[in-house]
C-alpha cells in the first residue's frame, strides 16, 4: 500500500485565490511528522511547513496552512492568497520514527499553475 | 549557513565511464539519504544511512553504491553508468525523529549518454 498518496497531479488556481493540495497518509505509528514540500522549476526542494501527530492544532506558516484531519489521515496543504511565484510542484511527505527506523515516504507530487 | 551541498549540479558522461556525486553537510546531522527524481515517479530512495558506518538500500539501489566514512559526507558512486540512471538526483540531511525533516541539497542532473 503506498505510504502517502496525492491525488491531484495538477492543479490551476486563479491569482489571490485559495487552493488546496490534497495528501493522504498510511501509518500504524502512533508518532509521525507530515511535512510539506515545493519544487519550483529550478529544480530545489523548498520545506514549507510540518505537523507532528501529537500537535492539537493545524500548522501555519505564513499563506501555509496544514489541513491535519487524523482519523481520516489526510493532510491537505492549504495555500491562501495564490501568488504567481506559487507556480511549482509540491511534495507531501511523512516520516515514522518507529515501526521504519526514520524512514521518509513521499508521495508522487501535485504540480501547481497560478493562473493571472 | 546550515547546509547540505551537493556536487557537481550537472553532469554529462558516458556510458560506463565511473563517476562519484559528493554529498557534505554541516549540521552534525547523523541521517543522510539519496533520491533520484524522475518526472511521474516523484522521489525515490536510493540509499540511507543513519550513522557513519551504518547505510542501507532504499527502494531503487541498483547500479549505486554509497559509503560514510565520516557524519557530514555521503558520496553517491556510480560505478558503471547506464542512460537508465539519467535523472535527477537529491541528497538530504535530517536529525533523527519524526520531527524533524529534510535539508536538501541543490540536486544533481546527470545525463548519461
Amino acid at each position: 500500500a503506498q505510504k502517502i498518496t496525492q491525488t491531484q497531479p495538477g492543479m490551476f488556481v486563479q491569482e489571490k485565490e485559495a487552493v488546496t493540495l490534497d495528501c493522504t497518509y498510511d501509518t500504524s505509528d502512533p508518532s509521525y511528522g507530515l511535512f510539506w514540500y515545493k519544487q519550483p522549476s529550478s529544480g530545489e526542494m523548498i520545506f514549507l511547513i510540518y505537523q507532528g501527530s501529537y500537535d492539537q492544532q493545524n500548522a501555519t506558516e505564513g499563506r501555509y496552512s496544514l489541513n491535519f484531519q487524523k482519523a481520516r489521515k489526510s493532510a491537505n496543504l492549504v495555500i491562501s492568497a495564490s501568488q504567481l511565484g506559487d507556480s511549482a510542484m509540491y511534495f507531501c511527505a511523512m516520516r515514522e520514527p518507529y515501526h521504519t527506523g526514520n524512514q521518509f515516504y513521499f508521495g508522487t507530487g501535485t504540480s501547481l499553475t497560478v493562473i493571472p | 549557513e546550515a547546509q547540505v551541498t551537493q556536487n557537481p549540479r550537472y553532469l554529462i558522461t558516458v556510458t560506463g565511464k565511473k563517476l562519484t556525486v559528493t554529498c557534505s553537510q554541516n549540521m552534525n546531522h547523523e541521517y543522510m539519504s539519496w533520491y533520484r527524481q524522475d518526472p511521474g515517479l516523484g522521489l525515490r530512495q536510493i540509499y540511507y544511512s543513519m550513522n557513519v558506518e551504518v547505510t542501507d538500500k532504499g527502494d531503487v539501489p541498483e547500479g549505486y553504491k554509497v559509503s560514510r566514512k565520516e557524519k557530514r559526507n555521503f558520496p553517491l558512486i556510480l560505478e558503471s553508468p547506464s542512460p537508465n540512471q539519467t535523472s535527477l538526483y537529491f541528497c538530504a540531511s535530517s536529525l533523527a525523529g519524526a520531527d524533524y525533516g529534510y535539508t536538501f541539497g541543490s540536486g544533481t542532473r546527470l545525463t548519461v549518454v
